[in-house]
């Protein structure tokens, strides 16, 4: 299988700070990177998938962005409703695995 | 608006199975896959397996082959989730998800709001 591994497991931040997650994958996966939100209780929510293309709907200050084994997502302006847990998933393989999650935390 | 709603909660012993449902509205049931993913208390997200949904072709992560089977009603636009065997591991909440490929570049789109699963004697 693919491993995904995200960087850092948790961050605190403030509101209006720039966030950047990391997710790396131990082989090369091209663009089948997706990203989700889950909030307590609630399931995922995608955000963000092929690596960088924006799902509809979901506020422009995230985006994507890498290819190959390395991917981030980036939080432009943190909001008070982005206080979440964050994964990466790889679909490259046909055995799809996510990442351990980073949860974003209020500072 | 598509949508997906799942069955109630389950308590089940050890060594019991489990069947958990997934009714989709709103949209062409058979034009999308369903995956199926869990996550067991204060746990990651775990992807067991997806299905085509217009000719029941299934793909299931290795450490639960021989144990799941996902299945779909196209007369009533439902799929199933069957676990077999459950140990005390297998407790989570269970969620489906719409996919708009079986590549999963497009990302699972829709989700249910989960199913929790307790396996306890």
């Amino acid at each position: 299988d693919i491993q995904m591994t995200q960087s850092p497991s948790s961050l605190s931040a403030s509101v209006g700070d720039r966030v950047t997650i990391t997710c790396r994958a131990s082989q090369s996966i091209s663009n089948y990177l997706n990203w989700y939100q889950q909030k307590p209780g609630k399931a995922p929510k995608l955000l963000i998938y092929a690596a960088s293309s924006l799902q509809n709907g979901v506020p422009s200050r995230f985006s994507g962005s890498g290819s190959g084994t390395d991917f981030t997502l980036t939080i432009s302006s943190l909001q008070p409703e982005d206080f979440a847990t964050y994964y990466c998933q790889q679909s490259f393989s046909t055995l799809w695995t996510f990442g351990q999650g980073t949860k974003v935390e209020i500072k | 608006q598509a949508q997906l709603v799942q069955s109630g909660a389950e308590v089940k012993k050890p060594g019991a199975s489990v069947k958990v449902s997934c009714k989709a509205s709103g949209y062409s049931f058979t034009s999308y896959a369903i995956s199926w993913v869990r996550q067991a208390p204060g746990q990651g997200l775990e992807w067991m397996g997806w299905i085509t949904t217009h000719n029941g072709n299934t793909n299931y992560a290795q450490k639960l082959q021989g144990r799941v089977t996902m299945t779909t009603d196209t007369s009533t636009s439902t799929a199933y989730m069957e676990l077999r065997s459950l140990r005390s591991d297998d407790t989570a909440v269970y969620y489906c998800a719409r996919d708009p490929s079986i590549s999963g570049y497009y990302g699972s789109d829709y989700w249910g709001q989960g199913t929790l699963v307790t396996v306890s004697s």
